[in-house]
Protein backbone atom coordinates (compact mmCIF):
# COMPACT_ATOMS: atom_id res chain seq x y z
CA UNK A 1 0.00 0.00 0.00
CA UNK A 2 1.81 3.17 -1.10
CA UNK A 3 0.46 5.45 0.98
CA UNK A 4 3.45 7.95 0.19
CA UNK A 5 4.31 8.32 -3.85
CA UNK A 6 6.90 10.19 -5.85
CA UNK A 7 6.07 9.78 -9.25
CA UNK A 8 8.90 11.23 -11.04
CA UNK A 9 11.91 9.33 -10.38
CA UNK A 10 14.80 11.12 -11.66
CA UNK A 11 14.81 14.98 -12.33
CA UNK A 12 17.91 16.96 -14.13
CA UNK A 13 18.46 20.69 -13.45
CA UNK A 14 20.71 23.07 -14.72
CA UNK A 15 22.90 24.50 -12.21
CA UNK A 16 21.63 28.23 -10.46
CA UNK A 17 17.86 27.08 -12.04
CA UNK A 18 14.99 25.95 -9.68
CA UNK A 19 14.24 22.00 -8.66
CA UNK A 20 11.02 20.90 -8.02
CA UNK A 21 10.55 17.69 -6.33
CA UNK A 22 6.96 16.98 -5.96
CA UNK A 23 5.42 14.27 -3.47
CA UNK A 24 2.10 12.71 -2.68
CA UNK A 25 -0.19 11.23 -0.39
CA UNK A 26 -3.10 9.25 0.15
CA UNK A 27 -3.69 9.22 4.21
CA UNK A 28 -5.56 12.43 5.34
CA UNK A 29 -4.35 11.16 9.11
CA UNK A 30 -0.91 12.50 8.01
CA UNK A 31 0.25 15.54 9.82
CA UNK A 32 3.72 15.97 9.80
CA UNK A 33 6.16 15.79 6.71
CA UNK A 34 9.76 15.70 5.87
CA UNK A 35 12.09 15.58 2.79
CA UNK A 36 15.31 13.70 3.57
CA UNK A 37 18.34 13.76 1.41
CA UNK A 38 20.29 10.61 0.45
CA UNK A 39 23.83 10.03 -0.66
CA UNK A 40 24.61 6.85 -2.55
CA UNK A 41 26.10 3.97 0.43
CA UNK A 42 25.09 6.83 3.19
CA UNK A 43 22.10 6.85 5.31
CA UNK A 44 18.60 9.52 4.89
CA UNK A 45 19.55 12.87 6.17
CA UNK A 46 17.31 15.09 7.17
CA UNK A 47 16.59 18.18 5.64
CA UNK A 48 13.13 20.21 5.70
CA UNK A 49 9.91 19.49 7.91
CA UNK A 50 6.36 20.76 7.76
CA UNK A 51 3.09 19.93 9.91
CA UNK A 52 -0.03 20.42 8.98
CA UNK A 53 -0.95 23.38 10.16
CA UNK A 54 1.59 25.52 8.03
CA UNK A 55 1.36 25.51 3.87
CA UNK A 56 5.18 26.71 3.58
CA UNK A 57 8.74 26.48 5.34
CA UNK A 58 11.85 27.75 4.05
CA UNK A 59 15.29 27.38 5.53
CA UNK A 60 17.81 28.68 3.62
CA UNK A 61 17.51 27.61 -0.54
CA UNK A 62 14.73 24.96 0.66
CA UNK A 63 11.57 25.91 1.00
CA UNK A 64 8.66 22.84 1.58
CA UNK A 65 5.05 23.61 0.19
CA UNK A 66 2.17 21.84 1.55
CA UNK A 67 -1.17 21.55 -0.31
CA UNK A 68 -3.53 19.83 2.15
CA UNK A 69 -6.83 19.32 0.08
CA UNK A 70 -4.58 17.57 -2.85
CA UNK A 71 -2.59 15.84 -0.43
CA UNK A 72 0.42 17.27 -2.10
CA UNK A 73 3.81 18.53 -0.95
CA UNK A 74 6.90 19.83 -2.80
CA UNK A 75 9.90 20.84 -2.15
CA UNK A 76 11.61 23.54 -4.20
CA UNK A 77 15.28 24.16 -4.39
CA UNK A 78 16.35 27.60 -5.37
CA UNK A 79 19.26 27.92 -6.53
CA UNK A 80 19.96 24.61 -7.60
CA UNK A 81 23.73 23.55 -7.02
CA UNK A 82 25.73 20.50 -8.11
CA UNK A 83 26.08 19.29 -4.29
CA UNK A 84 22.16 19.05 -4.29
CA UNK A 85 22.72 15.89 -6.50
CA UNK A 86 21.15 12.95 -4.57
CA UNK A 87 17.99 11.10 -4.05
CA UNK A 88 15.56 13.45 -2.19
CA UNK A 89 12.49 11.21 -0.31
CA UNK A 90 9.34 12.41 1.86
CA UNK A 91 8.23 10.79 4.38
CA UNK A 92 4.63 11.35 6.10
CA UNK A 93 3.50 10.40 9.82
CA UNK A 94 0.28 10.93 11.28
CA UNK A 95 0.15 12.20 15.26
CA UNK A 96 -0.74 8.97 16.21
CA UNK A 97 2.39 7.07 16.38
CA UNK A 98 6.67 7.16 15.34
CA UNK A 99 6.28 5.23 11.98
CA UNK A 100 7.34 7.36 8.86
CA UNK A 101 6.12 6.55 5.54
CA UNK A 102 8.50 7.20 2.77
CA UNK A 103 8.24 7.65 -0.60
CA UNK A 104 10.69 5.89 -3.57
CA UNK A 105 12.77 8.91 -4.05
CA UNK A 106 13.48 11.23 -6.74
CA UNK A 107 16.80 11.39 -8.17
CA UNK A 108 18.22 14.98 -8.67
CA UNK A 109 20.69 15.43 -10.73
CA UNK A 110 22.05 19.04 -11.20
CA UNK A 111 24.07 19.98 -14.08
CA UNK A 112 26.90 22.46 -14.10
CA UNK B 1 27.55 17.07 15.92
CA UNK B 2 26.59 13.84 17.30
CA UNK B 3 25.41 11.12 14.99
CA UNK B 4 23.75 7.65 14.76
CA UNK B 5 26.22 4.82 13.82
CA UNK B 6 25.71 1.47 12.55
CA UNK B 7 28.18 -1.64 12.68
CA UNK B 8 29.02 -3.41 10.63
CA UNK B 9 28.60 -1.42 6.81
CA UNK B 10 28.51 -4.71 5.06
CA UNK B 11 27.73 -8.09 6.30
CA UNK B 12 27.07 -11.32 4.16
CA UNK B 13 25.88 -14.51 5.58
CA UNK B 14 24.58 -17.86 4.65
CA UNK B 15 20.58 -18.08 4.53
CA UNK B 16 19.16 -19.64 7.59
CA UNK B 17 22.00 -18.28 9.44
CA UNK B 18 21.46 -15.22 12.30
CA UNK B 19 22.42 -11.68 11.93
CA UNK B 20 22.96 -9.30 14.44
CA UNK B 21 22.66 -5.82 13.17
CA UNK B 22 24.21 -2.93 15.76
CA UNK B 23 23.39 0.78 16.26
CA UNK B 24 24.71 3.24 18.77
CA UNK B 25 21.86 5.89 18.53
CA UNK B 26 22.21 9.59 19.63
CA UNK B 27 22.79 9.83 23.07
CA UNK B 28 20.06 11.85 24.55
CA UNK B 29 17.05 10.74 22.29
CA UNK B 30 14.60 7.91 23.65
CA UNK B 31 13.20 6.74 20.33
CA UNK B 32 14.66 3.92 17.95
CA UNK B 33 13.76 2.95 14.66
CA UNK B 34 14.79 0.33 12.35
CA UNK B 35 14.16 0.36 8.51
CA UNK B 36 15.18 -1.28 5.81
CA UNK B 37 15.45 -0.67 2.10
CA UNK B 38 15.64 -3.21 -0.97
CA UNK B 39 17.53 -2.16 -3.61
CA UNK B 40 15.93 0.14 -6.04
CA UNK B 41 12.56 0.16 -3.28
CA UNK B 42 11.44 2.64 -0.51
CA UNK B 43 12.63 2.71 2.69
CA UNK B 44 10.24 0.63 5.01
CA UNK B 45 9.71 1.00 8.63
CA UNK B 46 10.20 -1.90 10.74
CA UNK B 47 9.94 -1.39 13.97
CA UNK B 48 9.86 1.71 16.86
CA UNK B 49 11.88 1.14 20.72
CA UNK B 50 10.55 3.19 23.07
CA UNK B 51 11.04 2.91 27.28
CA UNK B 52 12.61 -0.98 26.64
CA UNK B 53 9.43 -1.81 24.51
CA UNK B 54 8.23 -2.17 20.87
CA UNK B 55 5.90 0.70 20.20
CA UNK B 56 5.41 0.08 16.81
CA UNK B 57 6.02 -2.55 14.41
CA UNK B 58 5.07 -2.90 10.40
CA UNK B 59 4.01 -6.53 9.04
CA UNK B 60 7.40 -6.91 7.71
CA UNK B 61 8.51 -7.32 11.29
CA UNK B 62 7.40 -11.30 11.80
CA UNK B 63 8.77 -13.26 14.21
CA UNK B 64 12.32 -14.12 12.56
CA UNK B 65 13.14 -10.32 13.93
CA UNK B 66 13.36 -9.08 17.13
CA UNK B 67 14.96 -5.74 18.78
CA UNK B 68 17.44 -5.25 21.75
CA UNK B 69 18.51 -2.57 24.19
CA UNK B 70 21.23 -4.52 25.80
CA UNK B 71 22.87 -1.52 27.34
CA UNK B 72 22.46 2.13 27.46
CA UNK B 73 24.31 2.67 24.09
CA UNK B 74 23.06 -0.28 21.66
CA UNK B 75 20.07 -0.84 20.07
CA UNK B 76 20.42 -4.21 17.88
CA UNK B 77 18.33 -5.88 15.52
CA UNK B 78 18.44 -9.28 15.35
CA UNK B 79 16.78 -12.10 12.38
CA UNK B 80 16.84 -15.42 13.39
CA UNK B 81 17.08 -17.30 10.45
CA UNK B 82 17.94 -15.00 7.49
CA UNK B 83 16.33 -15.77 3.99
CA UNK B 84 17.24 -14.43 0.79
CA UNK B 85 14.35 -11.52 0.40
CA UNK B 86 16.35 -9.84 3.46
CA UNK B 87 18.95 -8.82 1.49
CA UNK B 88 18.63 -5.22 1.89
CA UNK B 89 20.24 -1.65 3.71
CA UNK B 90 19.21 -1.17 6.92
CA UNK B 91 19.37 1.89 8.58
CA UNK B 92 18.93 2.47 12.21
CA UNK B 93 17.12 5.87 13.42
CA UNK B 94 16.50 7.97 16.69
CA UNK B 95 14.72 10.88 17.74
CA UNK B 96 14.37 13.08 20.29
CA UNK B 97 10.88 13.01 21.03
CA UNK B 98 7.43 11.17 19.54
CA UNK B 99 6.83 12.03 15.93
CA UNK B 100 9.94 14.50 15.62
CA UNK B 101 12.46 14.28 13.28
CA UNK B 102 14.71 10.87 12.81
CA UNK B 103 18.58 11.35 12.54
CA UNK B 104 19.67 8.05 10.41
CA UNK B 105 22.55 6.30 10.66
CA UNK B 106 24.71 5.40 7.58
CA UNK B 107 22.91 1.99 7.02
CA UNK B 108 24.18 -1.54 7.61
CA UNK B 109 24.08 -4.12 3.99
CA UNK B 110 23.16 -6.97 4.65
CA UNK B 111 24.08 -9.78 2.11
CA UNK B 112 22.27 -13.12 2.43
CA UNK B 113 23.90 -15.57 -0.01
Amino acid sequence: DQQVKQNSPSLSVQEGRISILNCDYTNSMFDYFLWYKKYPAEGPTFLISISSIKDKNEDGRFTVFLNKSAKHLSLHIVPSQPGDSAVYFCAASSGTGNQFYFGTGTSLTVIP
Amino acid sequence: EPEVTQTPSHQVTQMGQEVILRCVPISNHLYFYWYRQILGQKVEFLVSFYNNEISEKSEIFDDQFSVERPDGSNFTLKIRSTKLEDSAMYFCASSEVAGGEQFFGPGTRLTVL
